[in-house]
């Protein structure tokens, strides 16, 4: 399979846990986009990597969120101290650089308790 | 600022009916737009997109789209609604501001088809 994966596909956590998701691109792709998306709405971007450096990070993004990809592969999301309002679906898109075709990877569909 | 608008949050159609989804965007004139679907629990998968070439754009599963500048409109169209139809559909452009290139995505259309 080459398409975009994440995992885990579902997480239920409680109020103040951490949780941390992981997505890995399309090995030649060399940007990597998050997006969440809530109920009745479309994907919001969060944040990007162009290879390793991330390189916006949208104003969704609170302190209690931080990615990495510390080799320019895969990607982690990770939430600190999740909120009920963190439940959400959270996507990953990768795409080649200068190309704005984006291929969305599953999902990870957060339930905060 | 940039935005796609999807006018319609529930679509619902006959089998074998025309489908006709609208998109319009504001701002700039992107030099993509996409059409992307989605089903239950799953991501995205991309119907089509637009990218200056040609203003009719076909793409998977029968559907097509024009691009029409002067109504800044990008329509979704089938001419004949199967029963797998049955999903959400999200417009989406560029983020032309600074270095980002994430996508903006209309709040989507959800697309019920009847027997």
């Amino acid at each position: 399979d080459t398409g975009v994966s994440q995992n885990p596909r579902h997480k239920i956590t409680k109020r103040g846990q951490n949780v941390t998701f992981r997505c890995d691109p399309i090995s030649e792709h060399n940007r990597l986009y998050w997006y969440r998306q809530t109920l009745g709405q479309g994907p919001e971007f969060l944040t990007y990597f162009q290879n390793e450096a991330q390189l916006e990070k949208s104003r969704l993004l609170s302190d209690r969120f931080s990615a990495e990809r510390p080799k320019g592969s895969f990607s982690t999301l990770e939430i600190q101290r999740t909120e009920q309002g963190d439940s959400a679906m959270y996507l990953c898109a990768s795409s080649l650089e200068e190309d704005y075709e984006q291929f969305f990877g599953p999902g990870t569909r957060l339930t905060v308790l | 600022a940039q935005s796609v608008t999807q006018l319609g949050s529930h679509v619902s159609v006959s089998e074998g009916a025309l489908v006709l989804l609208r998109c319009n965007y504001s701002s700039s004139v992107p030099p993509y737009l996409f059409w992307y679907v989605q089903y239950p629990n799953q991501g995205l998968q991309l119907l089509l997109k637009y990218t200056s070439a040609a203003t009719l754009v076909k793409g998977i599963n029968g559907f097509e789209a024009e691009f029409k500048k002067s109504e800044t409109s990008f329509h979704l169209t089938k001419p004949s609604a199967h029963m797998s139809d049955a999903a959400e559909y999200f417009c989406a452009r560029p983020n032309q501001v600074g270095s980002q290139g994430n996508l903006i995505f209309g709040k989507g259309t959800k697309l019920s088809v009847k027997p």
